[in-house]
Formats: structure tokens, C-alpha cells, sequence
């Protein structure tokens, strides 16, 4: 399979734990794209990486959420000191051409979050 | 104001019949815009583009207002696998990320 891939696709967790998910985008792709998505609503934009670089943040990112990206390929995204209300589905994207194509967006399965 | 506002839902159409979907965008400066599925519990698929001179694929029209800022999806004779969340996508101004509509939800049902 070489389509984006997440990991793990569903978590489970205690409120006030750590928790970490990973993306492995599409071979070569360099732009990347974190998603969050609770029920009834649309996926909600987190960060953007372009290779290493983390060009932008959203204020839904709260100090809480860290990503990073290392080396340009894979990327994780750590929610520390996990709340209710981080429940969601965590989505992650790639691609290797200007987002005004959004044909060439690929989206992760997405890894499922629940905080009790 | 949300960026990407859509029709609230739930549409529930039988087979055959035809549904529009609305959705309107704050941005101006916004200049790419698209049409989304996402099937339960999946992952958002691209539909279809929309341009300011309309297009079409299949039973499937998009069309653009930029004046008005507003965007439409036109689902003609709907069949049951059409059953789904359509979402309405804006690019960023920066052009760097796709900003989604909350989604209108579809049940075709026979």
C-alpha cells in the first residue's frame, strides 16, 4: 500500500496522558498536513510542514499539540496532558504539488482518539 | 464567522430524485475551491473542482458565484451509493491548506 498511512488507527486513553500518532505520507511528497475532525463537523486544519519545516500552526494547535516532521517523511503529532474534549479523529495529509490542485491531496485513514 | 459555511442537513431524498447543496465562503481572497465526499467513519475523497464557468461529471454539476461567494453541487438522479457527507472546501488565502465546510449530510434512500 502506498497511500498515506497512520498509526494507530484507534487510541483509547486515560484523561491526562500522552498520547502520539504518526504519519508516514506518500513516498517523495513534501508537503504535510495535519487534520482534526470531532463528529458533525468537517476536518478542522491543525499545521502544514513543507519537508522539515513547520511553516504553519493554527490556534487550534494549543501548547498542548506538538508536531514535527524530523526528517521530511514521517510526522507525529503528540497531544500531552490529554482532555475530553481532544476526542476526535486525527487526519493527516500529503502531496507533492500546489494545493490549488486539491486533486493531489491525499488523506490518511485517520487515527481515531478517545479520551475517558 | 466560519470561513466555509454549508446548508445544515440532513437531506434524505429517495433514488432518482435531484439535490442541490449550498455553501457559501467568507474569504475573498479564496481561490480554489472544491467538493469533498467523506463516507462514515472514512476519510475525505475529492468529488470534483469548481470553477466560475461551471462544470459537470456525471450526474454531478459544480458551479461558482464569486461575486456572491457562494458555491453549489448539483446531484442528479441520485442513487443510494451517493449516501454521504459532502463537505465544501476553500483553499487558505496563503494557499498553503484546504479549509472544510462543517459537511451536509446525504440519505438516499429506495
Amino acid at each position: 500500500d502506498t497511500g498515506v498511512s497512520q498509526d494507530p488507527r484507534h487510541k483509547i486513553t486515560k484523561r491526562g496522558q500522552n498520547v502520539t500518532f504518526r504519519c508516514d505520507p506518500i513516498s517523495e511528497h513534501n508537503r504535510l498536513y495535519w487534520y482534526r475532525q470531532t463528529l458533525g463537523q468537517g476536518p478542522e486544519f491543525l499545521t502544514y510542514f513543507q519537508n522539515e519545516a513547520q511553516l504553519e500552526k493554527s490556534r487550534l494547535l494549543s501548547d498542548r499539540f506538538s508536531a514535527e516532521r524530523p526528517k521530511g517523511s514521517f510526522s507525529t503529532l503528540e497531544i500531552q496532558r490529554t482532555e475530553q474534549g481532544d476526542s476526535a479523529m486525527y487526519l493527516c495529509a500529503s502531496t507533492n504539488r500546489d494545493t490549488s490542485s486539491g486533486n493531489t491531496i491525499y488523506f490518511g485513514e485517520g487515527s481515531w482518539l478517545t479520551v475517558v | 464567522r466560519k470561513e466555509v459555511e454549508q446548508d445544515p442537513g440532513p437531506f434524505n431524498v429517495p433514488e432518482g430524485a435531484t439535490v442541490a447543496f449550498n455553501c457559501t465562503y467568507s474569504n475573498s481572497a479564496s481561490q480554489s475551491f472544491f467538493w469533498y465526499r467523506q463516507d462514515c467513519r472514512k476519510e475525505p475523497k475529492l468529488l470534483m473542482s469548481v470553477y466560475s464557468s461551471g462544470n459537470e461529471d456525471g450526474r454531478f454539476t459544480a458551479q461558482l458565484n464569486r461575486a456572491s461567494q457562494y458555491i453549489s453541487l448539483l446531484i442528479r438522479d441520485s442513487k443510494l451509493s451517493d449516501s454521504a457527507t459532502y463537505l465544501c472546501v476553500a483553499l487558505n488565502q496563503a494557499g498553503t491548506a484546504l479549509i472544510f465546510g462543517k459537511g451536509t449530510t446525504l440519505s438516499v434512500s429506495s
